[in-house]
């Protein structure tokens, strides 16, 4: 079956420091890649996406995940986190190679919480 | 945004009782999904919707069923409430960027 793993629950950091958070997804055939960020009570939000092109992708705020396809990776990373960083990350996945309606679907992973402190 | 709305937000019922989730979009997309979010199991779909009237089961469908007679609504019913059905829902939509765009949620509790 298709999965997608987050290798960390959750990731204590301090303010100004880097972050990586990790995201393995199952099968090396093609693939559309997300992250999604949510705030506390609040729906998810998409922060940035690989569909096809530069392996290296960037969001508006500072984060950039990098598509590795021999590693089946897709992990986020920021120089320098703040606390309103604080929030709970999702990676998800679209397996291109899926028929009909179900090719439109995102398996997501459990989720990575981020803390950053002061 | 994406135009999205969900109602209720917030649900406290019994066991035992139907329920309907309502999520509304002003969007136009094709597709629309209901998942659960849990601690501990990330987000799963529940249901999904390519087109009105056509549905499909997700990964944890059983006690839920849907229904979309209009592009813009997607409803999520539970035919009789278990305690292990509170959760918190989301509604998503997608166009063919196959990107989700996410409503506020619902939280609902079965006591």
């Amino acid at each position: 079956a298709q999965s997608v793993t987050q290798l960390d629950s959750q990731v204590p950091v301090f303010e100004e420091a880097p972050v990586e958070l990790r995201c393995n997804y199952s099968s090396s055939v093609s693939v559309y890649l997300f992250w999604y960020v949510q705030y506390p009570n609040q729906g998810l939000q998409l922060l940035l996406k690989y569909l096809s092109g530069s392996t290296l992708v960037k969001s508006i705020n500072g984060f950039e995940a990098e598509f590795n396809k021999s590693q089946t990776s897709f992990h986020l990373r920021k120089p320098s986190v703040h606390i309103s960083d604080t929030a709970e990350y999702f990676c998800a996945v679209n397996w291109r190679g899926n028929s009909g309606g179900s090719n439109y679907k995102l398996t997501f992973g459990k989720g990575t919480l981020l803390t950053v402190n002061p | 945004d994406a135009g999205i709305t969900q109602s209720p937000r917030h649900k406290v019922t019994e066991t035992g009782t139907p329920v309907t989730l309502r999520c509304h979009q002003t969007e136009n997309h094709r597709y629309m999904y209901w998942y659960r979010q849990d601690p501990g199991h990330g987000l799963r779909l529940i249901h999904y919707s390519y087109g009105v009237k056509d549905t499909d089961k997700g990964e944890v469908s059983d006690g839920y069923s849907v229904s979309r007679s209009k592009t813009e609504d997607f409803l999520l019913t539970l035919e009789s409430a278990t305690s292990s059905q509170t959760s918190v829902y989301f509604c998503a939509i997608s166009e063919r960027s196959y990107e989700q765009y996410f409503g506020p949620g619902t939280r609902l509790t079965v006591t």
